[in-house]
C-alpha cells in the first residue's frame, strides 16, 4: 500500500538533545513537508521541499534543519536550539508544490522533551 | 493567520447529518474551500473540495454559497468514527500552503 510512514510513533529525549524524526513515502511525491501541532492548535509549516536536494524554511523553522537526498525520505531534526520541541510532528507529500488536490499525511512523532 | 472561522465545537446523533459551518468572507476568486480532519493523535486526511459548485464524494457534500463568502460540510448519515476535528481551509491552486486554523470538534453521539 502506498502511503507515508513515520517513525517511532512516540520519542523522549533529554533536553539540550538534537533528535531527528523520519519520513519516508512511496507515493513518488516530489514535494514533502514538515508540519508541528501543539495542543488544541492547528497545524504550522515548518519546511517543506519541492524536490530532491531542495527545501525551504516554513513559518516557523527555527530550531529546526532537513535534508532532502532521496525523493522517498525528508528527515527533520530537532535541534536544542528549538526552545519549545515537545509537540505533535507531523509530516506530509504532495505530488507537486502547486496543483495538488491534496496533500497525504503520515500519521505523526509525538516528540517529549524531558 | 487562517482566513476561514468555524465554531470551536459542534455535536450530532449518530445517524444524522452533520452540518459543519465555515465562514471565508475575504476568499479570493481563484481560491478554494478545502475540508480536511483530523481524527485524534492522526494526520489530517483530505474530505472534499471546491470552488463555485456544489459538490459531492462519497465521504460528504460541500455547500459554497452564491457569494462564496460561507460554505457548509455535510456529513449525511455521521457515524461514531466520524468524531474528529474538521478544518475549513481556503487555498489557490497554485499555492503550496495549507493554513490549518483550530478547526471544529465534531463530536458524534451514539
Amino acid at each position: 500500500d502506498g502511503g507515508i510512514t513515520q517513525s517511532p510513533k512516540y520519542l523522549f529525549r533529554k533536553e539540550g538533545q538534537n533528535v531527528t524524526l523520519s519520513c519516508e513515502q512511496n507515493l513518488n511525491h516530489d514535494a514533502m513537508y514538515w508540519y508541528r501541532q501543539d495542543p488544541g492548535q492547528g497545524l504550522r509549516l515548518i519546511y517543506y521541499s519541492q524536490i530532491v536536494n531542495d527545501f525551504q524554511k516554513g513559518d516557523i523553522a527555527e530550531g529546526y534543519s532537513v535534508s532532502r537526498e532521496k525523493k522517498e525520505s525528508f528527515p527533520l531534526t530537532v535541534t536544542s536550539a528549538q526552545k519549545n520541541p515537545t509537540a505533535f510532528y507531523l509530516c506530509a507529500s504532495s505530488i507537486a508544490l502547486e496543483g495538488f488536490r491534496e496533500q497525504f499525511f503520515g500519521p505523526g512523532t509525538r516528540l517529549t522533551v524531558l | 493567520d487562517a482566513k476561514t472561522t468555524q465554531p470551536p465545537s459542534m455535536d450530532c446523533a449518530e445517524g444524522r447529518a452533520a452540518n459543519l459551518p465555515c465562514n471565508h468572507s475575504t476568499i479570493s476568486g481563484n481560491e478554494y474551500v478545502y475540508w480536511y480532519r483530523q481524527i485524534h493523535s492522526q494526520g489530517p486526511q483530505y474530505i472534499i473540495h471546491g470552488l463555485k459548485n456544489n459538490e459531492t464524494n462519497e465521504m460528504a457534500s460541500l455547500i459554497i454559497t452564491e457569494d462564496r463568502k460561507s460554505s457548509t460540510l455535510i456529513l449525511p448519515h455521521a457515524t461514531l468514527r466520524d468524531t474528529a476535528v474538521y478544518y475549513c481551509i481556503v487555498r489557490m491552486d497554485s499555492s503550496y500552503k495549507l493554513i490549518f486554523g483550530s478547526g471544529t470538534r465534531l463530536l458524534v453521539r451514539p
